[in-house]
């Protein structure tokens, strides 16, 4: 089972920021999380992932709440382009044989 | 840089019939995976390689999937024979290296996409 929660579907204006919620109450100290997205017809594509601390990249910012329980994707100025389907993801935890366990993701709807 | 290649990108066969899945990971990737994604859903790991071996095919159904990776370049993936339950998009995906404790995102190919009639 997936071991994270995100809101089935949202919308955002183009050129706002997006901002993609993801609960993960249950995460272990030792457990990443990592986003990405999969815009129709295609294979998912990375966007970022992050432990504790903040991070950014040219995509998108990852912000991690203190207690780790929660995290928001932070997508700058959203474009047409970035409809999609977006997966929020708990790395299982073990080095030699990790998985990724995904959800079903929020479907972003960027409208003009 | 080309990415993952995948083919067919599109396959329909009727129930019992087999159908063969080939993917190409991009050049130097040592780690291969196939993912299933049913509509509405997120992909789910089939198998993984580091290099020929498989070293996770816990989630294969065993009974009608199998999988290899000769010379642990390129890839196939098999079911014989389909059923009807097996209609969906299969995924390739390819990362650097193993896993360690600095991450290695995964490349996914484009995906192909099984109807079995």
């Amino acid at each position: 089972d997936a071991k994270t929660t995100q809101p089935t579907s949202m919308d955002c204006a183009e050129g706002r920021a997006a901002n993609l919620p993801c609960n993960h109450s249950t995460i272990s100290g030792n457990e990443y999380v990592y986003w990405y997205r999969q815009i129709h017809s295609q294979g998912p594509q990375y966007i970022i992932h992050g432990l504790k601390n903040n991070e950014t990249n040219e995509m998108a910012s990852l912000i991690i709440t203190e207690d780790r329980k929660s995290s928001t994707l932070i997508l700058p100025h959203a474009t047409l382009r970035d409809t999609a389907v977006y997966y929020c993801i708990v790395r299982t935890s073990g080095d030699s044989n990790y998985q990724l366990i995904w959800g079903a993701g929020t479907k972003l709807i960027i409208k003009p | 840089e080309a990415g993952v290649v995948q083919s067919p990108r599109y396959k329909i066969i009727e129930k019992k019939q087999p159908v063969a899945f080939w993917c190409n990971p991009i050049s130097g990737h040592n780690t291969l995976y196939w993912y299933l994604q049913n509509l509405g859903q997120g992909p789910e790991l089939l198998i993984r390689y580091e290099n020929e071996e498989a070293v996770d095919d816990s989630q294969l159904p065993k009974d009608r999937f199998s999988a290899e990776r000769l010379k642990g370049v390129d890839s196939t993936l098999k079911i014989q024979p389909a059923e009807l339950g097996d209609s969906a998009v299969y995924l390739c995906a390819s990362s650097p290296r193993r896993g360690g404790s600095s991450y290695n995102e995964q490349f996914f190919g484009p995906g192909t996409r099984l109807t079995v009639l």
